[in-house]
């Protein structure tokens, strides 16, 4: 069972440069979620979205757009890069909401630098 | 403002032996609770996850409690191995829309030495 995989792995990004991570997840989940970890602090989240054709904000969803066309796809997308935007970055997905008792699968991230 | 809030930020402890973390919440209205381990380089996997009604769950040598009136949770973890080497993450589920925003806490570095 592969669950959530994150496409790239690592990126080095260069200041105005821009990228699309991608995550698929092979379980037919609703949600999908994009976040970044940066060190001392909690995982923050970007944008999700709650099914196909649909993407909302999250807490710091300045300076990414996101696309979710396909249900099993959710790239994060990144139009021009910048320093503060350098970060570990990961997508999950869950059944349904994490109202309910909806456990979160989550990819093995995206270390990201721009420099 | 919701916060979660960890203790100890780091802790090393000898294999074998128990240890307990500790999260504190202030997200109003609640409406779950979960622990996640994180192991280096990983995406973080979900350990337990509780509703305010539930005071106690278990998944193996891991322990959850909460205590709801006092917005108090705790991860105790019997008998250390090695591969409990790990950051704890204490995650709350704000329960005041129906998508469910989950607020996280900066986590717990355990390190087990042999």
């Amino acid at each position: 069972n592969a669950g959530v995989t994150q496409t790239p792995k690592f990126r080095v990004l260069k200041t105005g440069q821009s990228m699309t991570l991608l995550c698929a997840q092979d379980m037919n989940h609703e949600y999908m979620y994009w976040y970044r970890q940066d060190p001392g602090m909690g995982l923050r989240l970007i944008h999700y979205s709650v099914g196909e054709g649909t993407t909302a904000k999250g807490e710091v969803p300045d300076g990414y757009n996101v696309s979710r066309l396909k249900k099993q796809n959710f790239l994060l997308g990144l139009e021009s890069a910048a320093p503060s935007q350098t970060s570990v970055y990961f997508c999950a997905s869950s059944y349904s909401s994490v109202y309910a008792k909806n456990i979160q699968y989550f990819g093995a991230g995206t270390r990201l630098s721009v420099l | 403002k919701n916060q979660v809030e960890q203790s100890p930020q780091s802790l090393i402890i000898l294999e074998g032996k128990n240890c307990t973390l500790q999260c504190n919440y202030t997200v109003s209205p609640f409406s779950n609770l979960r622990w996640y381990k994180q192991d280096t380089g990983r995406g973080p996997v979900s350990l337990t996850i509780m509703t305010f009604s539930e005071n106690t769950k278990s998944n193996g040598r891991y322990t959850a409690t909460l205590d709801a009136d006092t917005k108090q949770s705790s991860l105790h973890i019997t008998a250390s191995q090695l591969s409990d080497s790990a950051s704890y993450i204490c995650v709350v589920s704000d329960g005041s829309s129906n998508t469910g925003k989950l607020i996280f806490g900066q986590g717990t570095t355990l390190q087990v030495k042999p």
